[in-house]
């Protein structure tokens, strides 16, 4: 299978600060790559697919990028409603495995 | 608007069976792979497994922790997708949620808790 490795697994950041979690694949999966956010007792809800295309309503301080092996979410200016915990998931080769996920906690 | 509803999580003991079902709208739902990927309580998620289209061949994969216990399955009639779990285990515990194609929709997701 597949691993992907987040990180970090959580951080404390304030509002307006820019934030970058790292998804590391085992091997490569191309541009497969989706990244997903998830409040508590909510669904996830997918932000970025293909690396680096922006969900349609996903606001514009999210983008995504990487290919092969390395992939980050970046979040611009981070705000209050971003405070959640953030997914990466391979839809290369099968199963279609999720990193560990990255807690956004309040600083 | 895409909607993702799905039923039939509850209480169940070791060793017994449930199906969930997921009853899709807002898209042509014949034309989409599906997916099913699970939650367990504080955790993160995990992959299920994926049915393909009737045109690509319909076939299901499902993850190596549920291989020969889960099914998937579709209705296309009537727009709606299954997982018939069986022999459950209590670690198969979570809520489950069904989504389209590379989990670009979610529904609400179902609890299905396994315990005697």
């Amino acid at each position: 299978d597949i691993q992907m490795t987040q990180s970090p697994s959580s951080l404390s950041a304030s509002v307006g600060d820019r934030v970058t979690i790292t998804c590391r694949a085992s091997q490569g999966i191309r541009n497969d790559l989706g990244w997903y956010q998830q409040k508590p007792g909510k669904a996830p809800k997918r932000l970025i697919y293909a690396a680096s295309s922006l969900q349609s309503g996903v606001p514009s301080r999210f983008s995504g990028s990487g290919s092969g092996t390395e992939f980050t979410l970046t979040i611009s200016s981070l705000q209050p409603e971003d405070f959640a915990t953030y997914y990466c998931q391979q839809h290369n080769t099968y199963p279609f495995t999720f990193g560990g996920g990255t807690k956004v906690e309040i600083k | 608007e895409v909607q993702l509803v799905e039923s039939g999580g509850g209480l169940v003991e070791p060793g017994g069976s449930l199906r969930l079902s997921c009853a899709a709208s807002g898209f042509t739902f014949r034309n989409a792979w599906m997916t099913w990927v699970r939650q367990a309580p504080g955790k993160g998620l995990e992959w299920v497994g994926r049915i393909a289209t009737k045109t690509d061949g319909g076939t299901a994969d499902c993850a190596a922790p549920v291989k020969g216990r889960f099914t998937i399955s579709r209705d296309d009639s009537k727009n709606t997708l299954f997982l018939q779990m069986n022999s459950l285990k209590t670690e198969d515990t979570a809520v489950y949620y069904c989504t389209t194609g590379n989990s670009g929709n979610w529904g609400q997701g179902a609890l299905v808790t396994v315990s005697s």
